[in-house]
């Protein structure tokens, strides 16, 4: 049974800082791995996702990683923002029925 | 392009009722599947509907149950409520099945009281 873990659970870091958040997954047959982020109370927006043939992927400040050997992903923030302040949360797409399945994501507090 | 829609954005019953939930998926995209965000289990699957069939489904009790119709839109109805269902309902839709591009709706906040 695939399991998905992130740490850490909560983050704090001052404004400018680049910082990396970690997610961690036991079985590595998996379809893709998508980050997402939500906001207090909202639904889910898509951040990058990675298919399981690469390696990673880049979107302005963001940039995701993906090691399906290791079991392992990281997205790391560039720059951080007052702005980037929110849940992010890491999901794998099971590669037999392409549902995700989420860790418990990460809660970011960017400090202006 | 509206994004995904759900219906209402929150709701409030009674221990015992039931409830009905929409979900109107992107124009276009014939796949939905519909999670729970709980503070304690996090988001889970519930199930995923493609050409109104039933296509996965998660390790949720009978009580949830679901469709789809002509049109892709689809509900998940959840019987005899108890308080643990209360949660945020989460819909995402998908072009097809198994398609890697997934946009979530904003989501129902159900309490049960």
């Amino acid at each position: 049974k695939q399991e998905v873990t992130q740490i850490p659970a909560a983050l704090s870091v001052p404004e400018g800082e680049n910082l990396v958040l970690n997610c961690s997954f036991t079985d590595s047959a998996i379809y893709n791995l998508q980050w997402f982020r939500q906001d207090p109370g909202k639904g889910l927006t898509s951040l990058l996702l990675i298919q399981s043939s690469q390696r990673e992927q880049t979107s302005g400040r963001l940039n995701a990683s993906l090691d399906k050997s290791s079991g392992r992903s990281t997205l790391y923030i560039a720059a951080s923002q007052p702005g980037d302040s929110a849940t992010y949360l890491c999901a794998v797409g099971d590669s037999g029925t392409y549902k995700y399945i989420f860790g418990t994501g990460t809660r970011l507090k960017v400090l202006a | 392009k509206a994004g995904v829609t759900q219906t209402p954005r929150y709701l409030i019953k009674t221990r015992g009722q039931q409830v009905t939930l929409s979900c109107s998926p992107i124009s276009g995209h014939r796949s939905v599947s519909w999670y729970q965000q709980t503070p304690g289990q996090g988001l889970q699957f519930l199930f995923e509907y493609f050409s109104e069939t039933q296509r996965n489904k998660g390790n949720f009790p009978g009580r949830f149950s679901g469709r789809q119709f002509s049109n892709s839109r689809s509900e998940m109805n959840v019987s005899t409520l108890e308080l643990g269902d209360s949660a945020l309902y989460l819909c995402a839709s998908s072009p097809s099945l198994g398609e890697s591009t997934t946009f979530f709706g904003q989501g129902t906040r159900l309490t049960v009281v």
